[in-house]
């Protein structure tokens, strides 16, 4: 499969722990974009990564999140003392420059 | 104001049946536009781009406005398997590409 790949495709944790979702993108692309949807509503933009740079983040983007992308391939985006409102589905879309974002399936966070 | 509104439905409609959906932008500097599904607890796929000239691909019909700001797509011959969320979405080439989606309008289409 050669698709965006997005791990754990679920997560349910307790208020105040951290987690961290990885964003496999399609290989050969150079951007990288992480979304988060919640229930009823589209996705909204979070951040994005120009091979490892991160380009450009939402205000929706507290200190309490982070997003890496090292190597520029694969990202990861990290949570920390997560809380009631972060519960969401998180997606990450890859694209090569000025062409069209292929979404991955998603990681469903739980907060309990 | 949210910054793509959309009739969130849902549109409940038969097979075989013709079912439009509109969509307005309130930023004038969007310069790319698009249909997104999203099956329920799925990710978003690409349906179509929307072209100033209007656009066309197979039973799928997308329009573009940029003086009224306005976009809308007609499914004809509607399928069961069309019962989804229509997710319009703008961009800004000079802002990354970033996609801003609508809240979606669901469509339900009935045997």
């Amino acid at each position: 499969d050669t698709g965006v790949s997005q791990n754990p495709r679920h997560k349910i944790t307790k208020r105040g722990q951290n987690v961290t979702f990885r964003c496999d993108p399609i290989s050969e692309h150079n951007r990288l974009y992480w979304y988060r949807q919640t229930l009823g509503q589209g996705p909204e933009f979070l951040t994005y990564f120009q091979n490892e740079a991160q380009l450009e983040k939402s205000r929706l983007l507290s200190d309490r999140f982070s997003a890496e992308r090292p190597k520029g391939s694969f990202s990861t985006l990290e949570i920390q003392r997560t809380e009631q409102g972060d519960s969401a589905m998180y997606l990450c879309a890859s694209s090569l420059i000025n062409q069209p974002q292929h979404f991955g399936d998603g990681t469903r966070l739980s907060i309990l | 104001r949210k910054e793509v509104e959309q009739d969130p439905g849902p549109f409940n409609v038969p097979e075989g049946a013709t079912v439009a959906f509109n969509c307005t932008y309130s930023n004038s500097a969007s310069q790319s536009f698009f249909w997104y599904r999203q099956d329920c607890r799925k990710e978003p796929k690409l349906l179509m781009s929307v072209y100033s000239s209007g656009n066309e691909d197979g039973r799928f019909t997308a329009q573009l406005n940029r003086a009224s700001q306005y976009i809308s797509l007609l499914i004809r011959d509607s399928k069961l398997s069309d019962s989804a969320t229509y997710l319009c979405v703008v961009s800004r080439t000079g802002a990354g590409n970033m996609l801003t989606f609508g809240g979606g309008t669901r469509l339900m289409v009935k045997p």
